[in-house]
Order: C-alpha cells, then structure tokens, then sequence
C-alpha cells in the first residue's frame, strides 16, 4: 500500500521569510498525483497545489512551490514570503492514476511569527 | 453551492446511539468522497461515490458504518451503535468527476463526540 510520510510535526518560519515543508511517498506506481493541503483552524481543508507525476515541470501557485523528485518519492512545499495567514496544518497526499482516494501524511503544523 | 456544506458542524452523542452526518457537494459534482481524521489515525479514506454508486467501500471500518447518496447530490454517512473510537471529525469532499478530473474541494467537516 502507498504511504506518505512528513517527517516534520512543526514548522516556524517568520513572517516574510521561505519556508519548506517535506514530504516523501512510497509506491510502486508510475503514474500517480500528488497535492498539498492547507488545514486552517476552521478545518476545512484547501487545496494549495497538485503535480501530476508524468510533468517534469515542477508546479507553482503564486509563493507557494513544490521540489518534486520522482527517483526519489519526494515532494517539498516552499512557501516564499510567508503571511501571518499562512499559518495551518500542511499535509501532504497522494493518490494513483488507478484509484480515487487520497492518502494523507500526518500532516506538519506551520507558525508564523510576526 | 458555492462549497462543500456539511452537518451539523458538531455533533455530540451518547455511546451506544446512531448518528447521521449529511454533506452536501458543490453542485455539478458527480464524485464525493468521506474521509475521518482523528488524533491517533491521521486522516483516512472511508468510502467514495460516483453518482449514487459506491465503488469503492473499503475504508469503512465497521458495519455500523454505512453512507448512501441520493439524487447524485446529497449523501449521508450513517455511524450505528456509537462507540467512543468513532470520536473524530468526518470529512466529505467532492470532485468534478474521477480517474484525471479527480481534484476533491473538502467541507469543513462535522466534529463527531461520543461520550
């Protein structure tokens, strides 16, 4: 079975500066997608970002940025600038080409400081 | 809707009594998905739907747990016989389709008390 691991409980980054988030998957799979999730205290859970496997091309949304290293099952956030709103749970899921469930890290908890 | 509406936002029930949690997908949606994030288990895969079929049921951890949607629209996620390990939130997203479309947009979740 696939499994994704964020090896960081907690995060703090200070307002304005770079932050990265990591996250390692495990599959035997070659085509797959994987997203980042923001939790915020309201707990609904955003989608902040996906890369699909088969793009080489490391995906961007405005400051946030993922380091995809397929050979190496890793998939980083960097949030650039960080905002005091950024602050949440950050977890980190995958899901094959063949299913439909996602499969979520534990999830890494982000302050910023002002 | 404009997004993922669930209730109630918070449920709190005795040990032993059922209990319903309803999500209500963004319209236009034809996948939706329940998920159940406690503290000791993560976030984990109950059961998803395409239109009101459920393909795929495996996340379900009991047979006191049972979902059912209706009209490709509403679903219901039923929990029988409360136990206090069912204490979590109960998560429903939903997506425009499935297989590449697959993108799920979440609620806010029903946080579930069993006392």
């Amino acid at each position: 079975a696939q499994t994704v691991t964020q090896s960081q409980p907690e995060m703090s980054v200070q307002e304005a500066e770079t932050v990265t988030l990591s996250c390692t998957y495990d599959t035997s799979e070659s085509d797959y997608y994987l997203f980042w999730y923001k939790q915020p205290p309201s707990r609904q859970m955003i989608l902040v970002i996906r890369q699909e496997a088969y793009k080489q091309q490391n995906a961007t949304e405005n400051r946030f940025s993922v380091n995809f290293q397929k050979a190496a099952k890793s998939f980083s956030l960097k949030i650039s600038d960080s905002q005091l709103g950024d602050a949440a749970m950050y977890f980190c899921a995958y899901r094959d080409s063949g299913s439909e469930k996602l499969v979520f890290g534990k999830g890494t908890k982000l302050t910023v400081n002002p | 809707g404009a997004g993922v509406s669930q209730s109630p936002s918070n449920k709190v029930t005795e040990k032993g009594k059922d209990v319903e949690l309803r999500c209500d997908p963004i319209s236009g949606h034809t996948a939706l998905y329940w998920y159940r994030q406690s503290l000791g288990q993560g976030l984990e895969f109950l059961i998803y739907f395409q239109g009101n079929s459920a393909p795929d049921k495996s996340g379900l951890p009991s047979d006191r747990f049972s979902a059912e949607r209706t009209g490709g629209s509403v679903s219901t996620l039923t929990i029988q016989r409360t136990q206090q390990e069912d204490s979590a939130v109960y998560l429903c997203a939903s997506s425009l389709a499935w297989g590449a479309k697959n993108i799920q947009y979440f609620g806010a979740g029903t946080r579930l008390s069993v006392l």
